[in-house]
């Protein structure tokens, strides 16, 4: 099994809401990671979990707080955000963080923040 | 800094045809590079990896090609069909930054005429 679940599929949230992204794993990788894309651009990192622990964060602002809790999931709490923070979000997960391994990706939350 | 471009950045053609997607990347100290399929609104569906010490892999209709040493990669796509209509992203791991970083070129907006 392949797969990287993520919920909900869509999300809309008002400014002042706080909202949490989920993402699961069942393959047993130690390396998770969040992207945000926005439309007709690529994807950007944002945070590197290996271990449990947060090894990258990309400098993204603090209304984005990401949380590991185990080794199969991964969450991102939001909180405050910016119309401008509307955008796909997406998981990936890898065996580790080694060089030559593959990350899959799940099929994304599409956040709109109003 | 690693950077990637993707050329063309849209393709269409009809149906049946062979064609060929481009990446080149600036920096050849890579792990390894990595092309994916995203349909519109939806995650990345990994197609290919090449490992650095690799010059190339093939999946059924598709073949990638890299030449590390002029930092290209190319994705060849035999008898091409409708249902390859999508948008192709290349992404390379760079040495450098970290083994847990993927830089993403701009990708390539594919269309298949039937």
């Amino acid at each position: 099994d392949t797969e990287v679940t993520q919920t909900p599929k869509h999300l809309v949230m008002g400014m002042t809401n706080k909202k949490s992204l989920k993402c699961e794993q069942h393959m047993g990788h130690r390396a998770m990671y969040w992207y945000k894309q926005k439309a007709k651009k690529p994807p950007e990192l944002m945070f590197v979990y290996s271990y449990e622990k947060l090894s990258i964060n990309e400098s993204v602002p603090s209304r984005f707080s990401p949380e590991c809790p185990n080794s199969s999931l991964l969450n991102l709490h939001l909180h405050a955000l910016q119309p401008e923070d509307s955008a796909l979000y997406l998981c990936a997960s890898s065996q580790t963080t080694s060089g030559q391994e593959t990350q899959y990706f799940g099929p994304g939350t599409r956040l709109l923040v109003l | 800094k690693q950077e990637v471009t993707q050329i063309p950045a849209a393709l269409s053609v009809p149906e049946g045809e062979n064609l060929v997607l481009n990446c080149s990347f600036t920096d050849s100290a890579i792990y390894n590079l990595q092309w994916f399929r995203q349909d519109p609104g939806k995650g990345l569906t990994s197609l290919l990896l090449i490992q650095s010490s690799q010059r190339e892999q093939t999946s059924g209709r598709l073949n990638a090609s890299l030449d590390k040493s002029s930092g290209r990669s190319t994705l060849y796509i035999a008898a091409s069909q409708p249902g390859d209509s999508a948008t192709y992203l290349c992404a390379v791991k760079p040495v450098t930054q970290g083994a847990q970083k993927l830089v993403f070129g701009q990708g390539t907006r594919l269309t298949i005429n039937p």
